[in-house]
């Protein structure tokens, strides 16, 4: 498996701010997700970060809502743009890839968003 | 399109027994993963087990073990000696050989009673 850090672990904003969330990997990863799970439910993907590329975005997300970098194998940013109370949720990076023959994903430990 | 369903939005069970939670899932394609992921308050998403479609045996992680139906689409979770450390959700997810985005189930609710 892999070390997955997320930052910041939680934080509290103001509507019409927005937030960066960063993750890091101890290793070289082939992929990096983003995921948003709101209070007790399942995950839902919101884009898959491409290094050296613009991110491909899942219906119902879009890249001036959730800009997403990834420079290189290790790091990627999450920002959850101009927020409202309904991006409350968990942020969670997830990666894969760690080898040719690995098929599992690894998760981060989440961010928790709450907007007011 | 490949679904995932569980079920069981909760279940309870005594501390040192057994239990067993459920998923179905939907696909056309033969060669996939299925995983079971645990995730506690704390909200760190763990990987408990997987499965590769084209294994007949069962996968087992010493007190987990997985029920592998793959006619009937079926991948059940059985957790032995349950412990107050197992108390979390639990979600079923697939994987397509050919795909890394995981399908997730909505999550089983694991109460562990003393």
């Amino acid at each position: 498996s892999a070390v997955i850090s997320q930052k910041p672990s939680r934080d509290i904003c103001q509507r019409g701010t927005s937030l960066t969330i960063q993750c890091q990997v101890d290793s070289q990863v082939t992929m990096m997700f983003w995921y948003r799970q709101q209070p007790g439910q399942s995950l839902t993907l919101i884009a898959t970060a491409n290094q050296g590329s613009e991110a491909t975005y899942e219906s119902g997300f879009v890249i001036d809502k959730f800009p997403i970098s990834r420079p290189n194998l290790t790091f990627s940013t999450l920002t959850v743009s101009n927020m409202s109370p309904e991006d409350s949720s968990i942020y969670l990076c997830s990666v894969a890839g760690l080898h040719p023959l690995a098929y599992e994903q690894y998760f981060g430990p989440g961010t928790r968003l709450t907007v007011t | 399109a490949q679904t995932v369903t569980q079920s069981q939005p909760e279940m309870s069970v005594q501390e040192a027994e057994t239990v067993t939670l459920s998923c179905t899932y939907d696909t056309s394609e033969s060669d996939y993963y299925l995983f079971w992921y645990k995730q506690p308050p704390s909200r760190q998403m763990i990987l408990v087990i997987r499965q590769e479609a084209y294994k007949q045996q069962n996968a087992t992680e010493n007190r987990f073990s997985v029920n592998f139906q793959k006619a009937a689409k079926s991948f059940s979770l059985k957790i032995s000696d349950s412990q107050l450390g197992d108390a979390a959700m639990y979600f079923c997810a697939y994987r397509s050989a050919s795909n890394y985005q995981l399908i997730w189930g909505a999550g089983t609710k694991l109460i562990i009673k003393p």
